[in-house]
């Protein structure tokens, strides 16, 4: 039981470029979110989704795309890397209501130079 | 609006007690707590539901005031291994919001 998998776990981009973190999970959640950790910031949700094909923003969708083809799979998409997107990355899932909590994936740490 | 928590840090010793609040300006569904270790990924540790109902870890305890959009976390007899940043989330309707975290330290 894998739980929740990002890949990569760490990446450095220069200014412009673009490029997908990846989420997956194998728990049959059928919610999946994206949080950005900027250090004194705690943790800043970016998008959201509560199912296949439902995709809704949060407190700093800007600079980011989703979308959710399968339950398993939630990428995150940086359209145009900027400095300002250097941050750690979390993806989480849990059950409809989340009533048992989320699980975390171990992070990406994204550099933009 | 993330909430607010506080305090913003703390030292114990092993063996002290900590609370740590959390409040929100908005109404909520439900109460998360998490706890971060450094380089690592934040682990749930409670949930606190509308009515009254609870989940989680069994040496921690939690109380959550519906009508001021309160929580709090109780950490009782605090061991080594509670060393962490605590994070308290708010969810709305399946947006998860976390406070800023509390740093907290426990020394022998």
């Amino acid at each position: 039981n894998a739980g929740v998998t990002q890949t990569p776990k760490f990446q450095v981009l220069k200014t412009g470029q673009s490029m997908t973190l990846q989420c997956a999970q194998d728990m049959n959640h059928e919610y999946m979110s994206w949080y950005r950790q900027d250090p004194g910031m705690g943790l800043r949700l970016i998008h959201y989704s509560v199912g296949a094909g439902i995709t809704d923003q949060g407190e700093v969708p800007n600079g980011y795309n989703v979308s959710r083809s399968t339950t398993e799979d939630f990428p995150l998409r940086l359209l145009s890397a900027a400095p300002s997107q250097t941050s750690v990355y979390f993806c989480a899932s849990s059950y409809a209501g989340s009533r048992d909590g989320y699980t975390f994936g171990s992070g990406t740490r994204l550099t933009v130079v | 609006q993330q909430p607010v928590q506080s305090p913003q840090a703390v030292i114990l010793r092993e063996g002290e007690d900590a609370v740590i609040n959390c409040s929100s300006s908005k109404a909520l569904y439900s109460v998360h707590w998490y706890r971060q270790k450094h380089g690592e990924a934040p682990v749930f540790l409670m949930i606190l539901l509308k009515g009254g109902e609870q989940k989680g870890h069994e040496k921690i305890s939690a109380s959550f005031n519906e009508k001021k959009q309160q929580s709090s976390l109780y950490l009782t007899a605090s061991q080594l291994s509670y060393s962490g940043t605590y994070f308290c989330g708010t969810d709305n309707n399946n947006d998860m919001r976390f406070g800023a975290g509390t740093r907290l330290t426990v020394k022998p």
